[in-house]
């Protein structure tokens, strides 16, 4: 059973780059022929696509994150991460990662990351 | 991008109860769609994908339809456990994007 579990800061300030990474257990992220996703919830709010990585490196970023999105994959660790630059409030969330670009049929618990000083 | 509405936003039903949710795309998708059930504090879970398909190990009383732009997921009979939102999402073109969500309540 494949699962995913995200790590990283839950508080970041402002302008800074919030930082996550998601680690897969179960199964190789470098099979399968998979993509592998990040996806954010506003408090109370829908699901917006952030981007999703193969693991040869190939990645696709929402246009509107774009600029300041990089999510790239270490094989050698089973992971892929996320990074989000001159953060805002805006970007307060839940973060998830997934497995998929089309059909998400697995989720991590998600992380929540809240932007403050 | 490619807009999914969906409704109602919110609905209140009877245990029992067919239960039907809408999601209308701003353009074709085929049947590039899926359906998304999230409770509480919870990740979504795949239930619907490619507009008619079951999740293995999702119960039959789950189903969805359509095609183009119109799609359908209904409940054949809520049961107290079904208790969540549900998102459409589409991946014929990129973004990926995902309707706004329908809350679902026990009345």
């Amino acid at each position: 059973q494949v699962q995913l579990q995200e790590s990283g800061p839950g508080l970041v300030k402002p302008s800074q780059t919030l930082s996550l990474t998601c680690t897969v257990s179960g199964g190789s992220i470098s099979s399968g022929g998979y993509y592998w996703s990040w996806i954010r919830q506003h408090p109370g709010k829908g699901l917006e696509w952030i981007g999703y990585i193969y693991y040869s490196g190939s990645t696709y970023y929402n246009p509107s994150l774009k600029s300041r999105v990089t999510i790239s994959v270490d094989t050698s660790k089973n992971q892929f991460s996320l990074k989000l630059s001159s953060v805002t409030a805006a970007d307060t969330a839940v973060y998830y990662c997934a497995r998929g670009h089309g059909e998400l049929n697995y989720w991590g618990q998600g992380t929540l990351v809240t932007v403050s000083s | 991008d490619i807009q999914m509405t969906q409704s109602p936003s919110s609905l209140s039903a009877s245990v029992g109860d067919r239960v039907t949710i809408t999601c209308q795309a701003s353009q074709d998708i085929s049947n590039y769609l899926n359906w998304y059930q999230q409770k509480p504090g919870k990740a979504p879970k795949l239930l619907i994908y490619d507009a008619s398909n079951l999740e293995t190990g999702v119960p039959s009383r789950f189903s969805g339809s359509g095609s183009g732009t119109d799609f359908t997921f209904t409940i054949s009979s809520l049961q107290p456990e079904d208790i969540a939102t549900y998102y459409c999402q589409q991946y014929d073109n990129l973004p990926r994007t995902f309707g706004q969500g329908t809350k679902v309540e026990i009345k």
